[in-house]
């Protein structure tokens, strides 16, 4: 199976800064079968970004994703209050489909 | 729109069996898989198994092989996961997710609710 491995565990970041989110795999991700989602406390994860890179419907700009092969990253461009949260990775090019543990954005 | 609607909160003594049931509305329910993901406390999410509600076939992790059923209900649009013999260990939020293309591979673009079950003495 292929093992995500996702970097920092937790990003500590005030609002307007920057993130930059790591997601490292232990095999090569078919065809950048490659997705981000969002998930707050309480609520299901929400789709941000599909193929590593294509944003899903209704994702606000400034968040892009980028990568290919085994290493793919998540970037937030300006953080918004709303955007704290735990954002998990995610390969569904291979079974058994995985995910990444997680990396938490918190407010400094 | 596309809604994921799930049952209600469950809780089980050891050893019980749960089914928890997704029904699908706002879109052609047999032609996109859906997915279970559970998610324990505190923890991340864990991929469980798909089912293709047009032919019923399913694909399950091979941690849930021998305890998890997938089944579907195409007269009402719903999918159903069936856990046996639930340990404490199961306690969770269960997920359904719909994999969001069709003839090729997906990620999940739409997410019920969720499910809470708890197991417990």
């Amino acid at each position: 199976e292929i093992v995500l491995t996702q970097s920092p565990g937790t990003l500590f970041l005030s609002p307007g800064e920057r993130a930059t989110l790591s997601c490292r795999a232990s095999q090569s991700v078919s065809s950048s079968y490659l997705a981000w989602y969002q998930q707050k406390p309480g609520q299901a994860p929400r789709l941000l970004i599909y193929g590593a890179s294509s944003r899903a419907t209704g994702i606000p700009d400034r968040f892009s994703g980028s990568g290919s092969g085994t290493d793919f990253t998540l970037t937030i461009s300006r953080l918004e209050p709303e955007d704290f949260a735990v954002f998990y990775c995610h390969q569904y090019g291979r079974s058994p489909w995985t995910f990444g543990q997680g990396t938490k954005v918190e407010i400094k | 729109q596309v809604q994921l609607v799930q049952s209600g909160a469950e809780v089980k003594k050891p050893g019980a069996s749960v089914k928890v049931s997704c029904k699908a509305s706002g879109y052609f329910f047999t032609g996109y898989y859906m997915h279970w993901v559970r998610q324990a406390p505190g923890q991340g999410l864990e991929w469980m198994g798909w089912i293709n509600p047009n032919s019923g076939d399913t694909n399950y992790a091979q941690k849930f092989q021998d305890s998890v059923t997938m089944t579907r209900d195409t007269s009402i649009s719903t999918v159903y996961m069936e856990m046996r013999r639930v340990r404490s260990d199961d306690t969770a939020v269960y997920y359904c997710a719909r994999e969001g293309a069709i003839a090729v591979a997906g990620p999940f673009d739409y997410w019920g609710q969720g499910t809470l079950v708890t197991v417990s003495s």
